[in-house]
C-alpha cells in the first residue's frame, strides 16, 4: 500500500536556526499536506500542495511538492520556541477503484525541539 | 465558533468495559473520520463516514464500532474486544467525501487509558 516516510525522525535545534524536513513515498501522490501537532492536541493544517513543482509559503513556513510527485519538503525559517511539536506529512490515498473518499496516509512524524 | 469538539479529554477504561468517545462538528461537513495515534507513530484510520447512516472500516477497525445517526455527530465505541486500547484518539471532518471535498480538520483528541 501507499506509505510515507518522513525524515528526520527528530530534530533538536537552537532558536533562530532554519529547519528542513522531508517526506518520501514509493507511490505518486496528487496532493501533499503538512500538519503540525502540539503536545496533547489534534493536528493543525499548515500547508496544502496540489500541483507538482508547487512552492507555497505560510509565514516562516515553505513547502514544496516534488516534481516526481513522490516527495515533499517543509522548511521553517528562523525557528522560535512555539515551533515545537510533531510535523506530519499526509496525502490522500487512492483505492484500486481510483477513489480516495478523503482517506489520508500519514507519515510517522518529525519531532521538533527548539532550545531558547 | 465553528469547529470540532471531542469529549472527554481523558478517559479511563476498566478491563472488559466498553467506552464511547464523542465527536461533534458544527462545520456542516459531510465526511468524518476516526484515527488512533500511538507514540512515535503516525495516525491510523479506524473508521470513516461519508454521509449520515453510512460508514466504512478503516485499517484498524477490529475492536471498535461507530454510528452516524446525525451529520454533526460520529461517536466511537472502544469495545472490550480491543485488547490494546491505550492511545490518543483523534476525530476529523471534511467538507465532502470525494476528491474535491477539501482537507481534513482535526478535533483536540481524547486520551484513553486502561486501569
Amino acid at each position: 500500500g501507499q506509505q510515507l516516510n518522513q525524515s528526520p525522525q527528530s530534530m533538536f535545534i537552537q532558536e533562530g536556526e532554519d529547519v528542513s524536513m522531508n517526506c518520501t513515498s514509493s507511490s505518486i501522490f496528487n496532493t501533499w499536506l503538512w500538519y503540525k501537532q502540539d503536545p496533547g492536541e489534534g493536528p493543525v493544517l499548515l500547508i496544502a500542495l496540489y500541483k507538482a513543482g508547487e512552492l507555497t509559503s505560510n509565514g516562516r513556513l515553505t513547502a514544496q511538492f516534488g516534481i516526481t510527485r513522490k516527495d515533499s519538503f517543509l522548511n521553517i525559517s528562523a525557528s522560535i520556541p512555539s515551533d515545537v511539536g510533531i510535523y506530519f506529512c499526509a496525502g490522500p490515498r487512492v483505492d484500486t477503484g481510483g477513489t480516495s473518499y478523503g482517506k489520508l496516509t500519514f507519515g510517522q512524524g518529525t519531532i521538533l525541539t527548539v532550545h531558547p | 465558533d465553528g469547529g470540532i469538539t471531542q469529549s472527554p479529554k481523558y478517559l479511563f477504561r476498566k478491563e472488559g468495559q466498553n467506552v464511547t468517545l464523542s465527536c461533534e462538528q458544527n462545520l456542516n461537513h459531510d465526511a468524518m473520520y476516526w484515527y488512533r495515534q500511538d507514540p512515535g507513530q503516525g495516525l491510523r484510520l479506524i473508521y470513516y463516514s461519508q454521509i449520515v447512516n453510512d460508514f466504512q472500516k478503516g485499517d484498524i477497525a477490529e475492536g471498535y464500532s461507530v454510528s452516524r445517526e446525525k451529520k454533526e455527530s460520529f461517536p466511537l465505541t472502544v469495545t472490550s474486544a480491543q485488547k490494546n486500547p491505550t492511545a490518543f484518539y483523534l476525530c476529523a471532518s471534511r467538507l465532502g467525501g470525494g476528491a474535491l471535498g477539501g482537507t481534513q480538520y482535526f478535533g483536540p483528541g481524547t486520551r484513553l487509558l486502561v486501569l
